[in-house]
């Protein structure tokens, strides 16, 4: 089934530790997101991809980095975190040419950090 | 800048009765609105979406959304409630120039009363 692939689903990690969360789509859109999820603040844009090569900060940016060195994959990565961290992580596609705001989701990355 | 409003982050209904989830936007240009639903452990999947077409929106599930521009507001409705409609709703607006410019409100968890 085409669609995104989060990985990990779960993972609890120390502070101060380096974390990557995977994300790979299959349905060849030029866009590519990430959101964090926290209760009672909604979806909230950390990095944003509108083609592959080029990556954009969105409103939460800080302590976290991403690439996009081809289509498919977007990876999100934590240098050193901080218990601040502890979400769901959400990674989502959309075809940027339609402009709709129609985004594909995963499934989520729970991230605990202690 | 745009920006949503979602009251009642709690919304309580009986199985078989109306239900209604209320959101008011803010945006600088003509917007674009859409509804998503996130059940249980999973990702945001798009209920409907506005997009200067006809202002009444039928989506999946039966649910459907009226845009009215007078109002800025874009309320979810669905004649009967069922169980499976258990869930968290999120309102969006879109910006027309990419999706790096959403702005989520901040969720309705329904829960459906047997």
């Amino acid at each position: 089934i085409a669609g995104i692939t989060q990985a990990p689903t779960s993972q609890i990690l120390a502070a101060g530790r380096r974390m990557t969360l995977r994300c790979t789509q299959d349905m060849r859109h030029n866009a590519m997101y990430w959101y964090r999820q926290d209760l009672g603040l909604g979806l909230r844009l950390i990095h944003y991809s509108n083609t592959a090569g080029t990556t954009g900060k969105g409103e939460v940016p800080d302590g976290y980095s991403v690439s996009r060195a081809n289509t498919d994959d977007f990876p999100l990565t934590l240098a050193s975190a901080v218990p601040s961290q502890t979400s769901v992580y959400f990674c989502a596609s959309s075809d940027r040419g339609s402009n709709t705001g129609e985004l594909f989701f995963g499934e989520g990355s729970r991230l605990t950090v202690l | 800048a745009q920006s949503v409003t979602q009251l009642d982050s709690h919304v309580s209904v009986s199985e078989g009765t109306p239900v209604l989830l209320r959101c008011n936007y803010s945006s600088s240009y003509s917007p674009s609105l859409f509804w998503y639903v996130q059940h249980p452990n999973k990702g945001l999947q798009l209920l409907l979406k506005y997009t200067s077409a006809a202002t009444l929106v039928k989506g999946i599930n039966g649910f459907e959304a009226e845009f009215k521009k007078s109002e800025t507001s874009f309320h979810l409705t669905k004649p009967s409630a069922h169980m499976s409609d258990a869930a968290e709703y999120f309102c969006v607006v879109s910006a027309p120039y990419g999706n790096n410019r959403l702005a989520f409100g901040k969720g309705n968890q329904v829960v459906v009363i047997p």
